[in-house]
């Protein structure tokens, strides 16, 4: 079945760093994928998505690109801030619709 | 873009009791709801599926007769945690799929239930 797996959190960095969360995934078909960043005490909101292969999605100064030959969508950011610091899900969903799929979620903290 | 709301933010209950959680979809028809289950520091559990007027579809190992999940209407859906214990304590989030599929699910900000 299809599945989501990213990158242990929690990661730390300092304000003005760079940031990669990776993903990768596995599925039948052509899923899209996305990104989704949860706040503390907050529902999520989606980040950035890609629907096909080789799509870059990006928002905020985030970016993923959508890599079928590697089955990855690695989440960055050139110059991260205090305000980044939340909990980041690679997601997928099915050509068909259906339900999203969740990476367990990297948690990041930018200290100043 | 979508909006979709959940009622109550937060609930604190009696064990024993039954609460009920709302999911709107302020400005569009969802066809399809998702609920998810989320503990501290975890990932989200999906739950289950409702779709509009049919019986909802749930995951593997989730008591369809502890979470009664209802979508009667094309902008509701209805979580209800019966007779509820302190385990059920827990982050709920909603989410919800528009008539035109363009992917992406928008979710609720989420309800926090502690049974005492």
């Amino acid at each position: 079945g299809n599945s989501v797996t990213q990158m242990e959190g929690p990661v730390t960095l300092s304000e003005e760093a760079f940031l990669t969360i990776n993903c990768t995934y596995t599925a039948t078909g052509y899923p899209s994928l996305f990104w989704y960043v949860q706040y503390p005490g907050e529902g999520l909101q989606l980040l950035l998505k890609a629907t096909k292969a080789d799509d870059k999605g990006s928002n905020k100064g985030f970016e993923a690109t959508y890599r079928k030959e590697t089955t990855s969508f690695h989440l960055e950011k050139g110059s991260v801030q205090v305000s980044d610091s939340a909990v980041y899900f690679c997601a997928l969903r099915g050509n068909q619709g259906g339900k999203l799929i969740f990476g367990q979620g990297t948690e990041l903290s930018v200290k100043p | 873009g979508a909006v979709v709301s959940q009622h109550p933010s937060w609930v604190i209950c009696k064990s024993g009791t039954s609460v009920k959680i709302e999911c709107r979809s302020l400005d569009f028809q969802a066809t399809t709801m998702f609920w998810y289950r989320q503990f501290p520091k975890q990932s989200l559990m999906l739950m289950a599926t409702s779709n509009e007027g049919s019986k909802a579809t749930y995951e593997q190992g989730v008591e369809k007769d502890k979470f009664l999940i209802n979508h009667a209407s094309l902008t509701l859906s209805t979580l209800t945690v019966t007779s509820a214990h302190p385990e059920d304590s827990s982050f709920y989030i909603c989410s919800a799929s528009g008539e035109t599929n363009t992917g992406e699910l928008f979710f609720g900000e989420g309800s926090r239930l502690t049974v005492l």
